[in-house]
């Protein structure tokens, strides 16, 4: 499988506490792209970083990419109870037009 | 950005029976892609759906199993055939935001889907 891996698996944290998750892909890229989905509903597009990017801000996230090691992460900032949701990373293949999916993170921010 | 509605929203169906699933796009697009989540999983394609083509199904996936039916640019249907516990999943389907792949993909609200 050419899935991506992500870690953590599932993250519980405070509200107002910052977080982090991490994906590594395994082939090269048109670019990576960040999706959160609600309980088992439709995924929301995040943000989207192209393989010549090294880092892109969107509100209270933050992606980077390493395409020397195959790995983003996505950070989330200032955490609210409204950001409890299942995270995915996505690849694009270069001249591709299909996503892979990573494993995703299960993230819960608590009051 | 397109807007997908996408019904049902869940089901509740007999082993053997089968489900159709549908997609409809507030604008046109050339591909529409369907996935499926298993419960606890991560979306894996199904296949690729064109307008006047047959769907490219991913491997593991079948015609027989998940035939696919795209009539034109903005609707498109998948259907689970002959269903048994473990086609129990969420269905999606979705859709490229914009032709030149700066702004992700839009998805439908999925279909959760069991069989009993």
């Amino acid at each position: 499988s050419q899935q991506g891996e992500e870690d953590p698996q599932a993250l519980s944290i405070q509200e107002g506490e910052n977080a982090t998750m991490n994906c590594s892909y395994k082939t090269s890229i048109n670019n990576l792209q960040w999706y959160r989905q609600n309980s088992g509903r439709g995924l929301v597009h995040l943000i989207l970083i192209r393989s010549n990017e090294r880092e892109k801000h969107s509100g209270r996230l933050r992606v980077t990419l390493d395409t020397s090691k195959k790995s983003s992460s996505l950070l989330i900032t200032a955490s609210r109870a409204a950001d409890t949701a299942s995270y995915f990373c996505a690849t694009l293949e270069g001249g591709g037009n299909k996503l892979t999916f990573g494993t995703g993170t299960q993230l819960k921010v608590e009051l | 950005s397109a807007v997908i509605s996408q019904k049902p929203s869940r089901d509740i169906c007999q082993r053997g029976t089968s489900l159709t699933i549908q997609c409809q796009v507030d604008s046109q697009v050339t591909m529409m892609f369907w996935y499926r989540q298993q419960p606890g999983q991560s979306l894996t394609l199904i296949a690729t759906a064109n307008q006047g083509s047959e769907a490219t199904y991913e491997s593991g996936f079948v015609i027989d199993k998940f035939p696919i039916s795209r009539p034109n640019l903005t609707f498109s249907t998948l259907t689970v055939s002959n269903m048994s516990p473990e086609d129990s999943s969420i269905y999606l389907c979705s859709v490229e935001r914009a032709g030149d792949r700066k702004y992700g993909y839009t998805f439908g609200s999925g279909t959760r889907l069991t069989v009993v």
